[in-house]
């Protein structure tokens, strides 16, 4: 069963405030991603990282932003949540083993900004 | 680039057979396919790699196609377990080893 955390599972905020969402795995693995998801509607990948210290944007355009400082460790930030942010945000992983590795996902975070 | 998914939905009975596809306008390295339940994480199925490969468990198998443009699963005999959204991800032949994933087909199994 795959080791991958993400915290708060929701959150209900207001507009303007500084908010980061939490994603934490304890497998050792290499790549992890953020994807967004509207509710019933497809993954979008919005930050990427190959491993400490490398970040990467993905398709869908994010005023989020990520970092790498630790294996385990991705948390996104948004300096100023806005109501368009409303969505679940989905993390998750995959050891760095060419293109055969499947993604472990985290049961997500669902956000609402007010 | 995003693979296109097809069908959008679909509704069964218990016991019949679905077909998703999934196809990409250029060559593709791997194809991921996940099922995500209401309410859940998306769970990985199975990946593909090869031209011509196949494979699967118990009564969920995947092709995909020579050419690597196109992939497909099939659900046999399906079970009320087996609803849910069924997405497949994919990666370029020389992309940066990042999944970009179709729009998803909801699959609804009834009694």
């Amino acid at each position: 069963e795959a080791d991958i955390y993400q915290t708060p599972r929701y959150l209900v905020i207001g507009t303007g405030k500084k908010i980061t969402l939490e994603c934490s795995q304890t497998m050792g693995h290499d790549k992890m991603y953020w994807y967004q998801q509207d509710p019933g509607m497809e993954l979008h990948l919005i930050h990427y990282s190959y491993g400490v210290n490398s970040t990467e944007k993905g398709d869908l355009s994010s005023e989020s932003t990520v970092s790498r400082i630790r294996t385990e460790h991705f948390p996104l930030t948004l300096e100023s949540a806005r109501p368009s942010h409303t969505s679940q945000y989905l993390c998750a992983s995959s050891e760095f083993k060419g293109n055969n590795s499947p993604l472990h996902f985290g049961n997500g975070t669902r956000l609402t900004v007010t | 680039q995003q693979p296109v998914q097809s069908p959008q939905a679909v509704i069964l009975r218990e016991g019949e057979d679905a077909v998703i596809n999934c196809s990409s306008s250029k060559a593709l390295y791997s194809v991921h396919w996940y099922r995500q339940k209401h309410g859940e994480a998306p769970v990985f199925l199975m990946i593909l790699l090869k031209g011509g490969e196949q494979k699967g468990h118990d009564k969920i198998s995947a092709s995909f196609n020579e050419k690597k443009q196109q992939s497909s699963l099939y659900l046999t005999a399906s079970q009320l377990s087996y609803s849910g959204t069924y997405f497949c991800g994919t990666e370029d032949a020389q992309g940066a080893q990042k999944l970009v994933f179709g729009q998803g087909t909801r699959l609804t199994i009834n009694p």
